[in-house]
């Protein structure tokens, strides 16, 4: 497995506002997951797009996929106090359910 | 479910000290995980297991570090002696191999402080 490189490293929003974040890997996935980490907790698993997709949806939350580019980016719509919080990107090439993290990017959304 | 269970879930103790800290996943997963977390160095995955066996231990930083799995429902890692460096939040995930596969639970993890 490959570490994603998430971008920006901080972001800092008012709510209301869209967050978007951004990740690049380096060799090809069989499928990218995003994770969200709020201070002080684990890390939860917000959504998974698989190599043959290009775009998903879950609730608040819009990911893409560019295997061509190698990358891919979350969107958050309508983002709230709530959604402050690291979130990090794990691209999976197979194998064993090996998953290996970046630095994330840290989220402030302000009331 | 109750999740991927962490005890205990704070540890404070003097350097030198033997450390244990522990893991239940969640029924039925056969993958284990623990990683830690620092300011520096972020998350890093230790080692982890699958159906209990080792599989990865690469990121074991040396042999004061060791882990173990005796059964499907139980984890340990151990740090014997402890060092002040060793401080930081270690978290054990669990994951299986059918149906949500390569998604990753994690626990609350253990916060360890090394005086």
């Amino acid at each position: 497995s490959q570490q994603g490189e998430e971008d920006p490293q901080a972001l800092s929003i008012q709510e209301g506002e869209n967050a978007t974040m951004n990740c690049s890997y380096k060799t090809s996935i069989n499928n990218l997951q995003w994770y969200r980490q709020n201070s002080g907790r684990g890390l939860v698993h917000l959504i998974l797009i698989r190599s043959n997709e290009r775009e998903k949806h879950s609730g608040r939350l819009r990911v893409t996929l560019d295997t061509s580019k190698k990358s891919s980016s979350l969107l958050i719509t309508a983002s709230r106090a709530a959604d402050t919080a690291s979130y990090f990107c794990a691209p999976h090439s197979g194998g064993y359910n090996k998953l290996i993290f970046g630095a994330g990017t840290r989220l402030a959304v302000h009331p | 479910d109750a999740g991927v269970i962490q005890s205990p879930r704070h540890e404070v103790t003097e350097m030198g000290q033997e450390v244990t800290l522990r893991c239940k996943p969640i029924s039925g997963h056969d993958y284990l995980f623990w990683y830690r977390q620092t300011m520096m160095r972020g998350l890093e995955l230790l080692i982890y297991f699958n159906n209990n066996v080792p599989i990865d231990d690469s990121g074991m930083p040396e042999d004061r570090f060791s882990a173990k799995m005796p059964n499907a429902s139980f984890s340990t890692l151990k740090i014997q002696p402890s060092e002040p460096r060793d401080s930081a939040v270690y978290f054990c995930a669990s994951s299986r191999t059918s149906g949500d596969a390569d998604t990753q639970y994690f626990g609350p993890g253990t916060r360890l402080t090394v005086l």
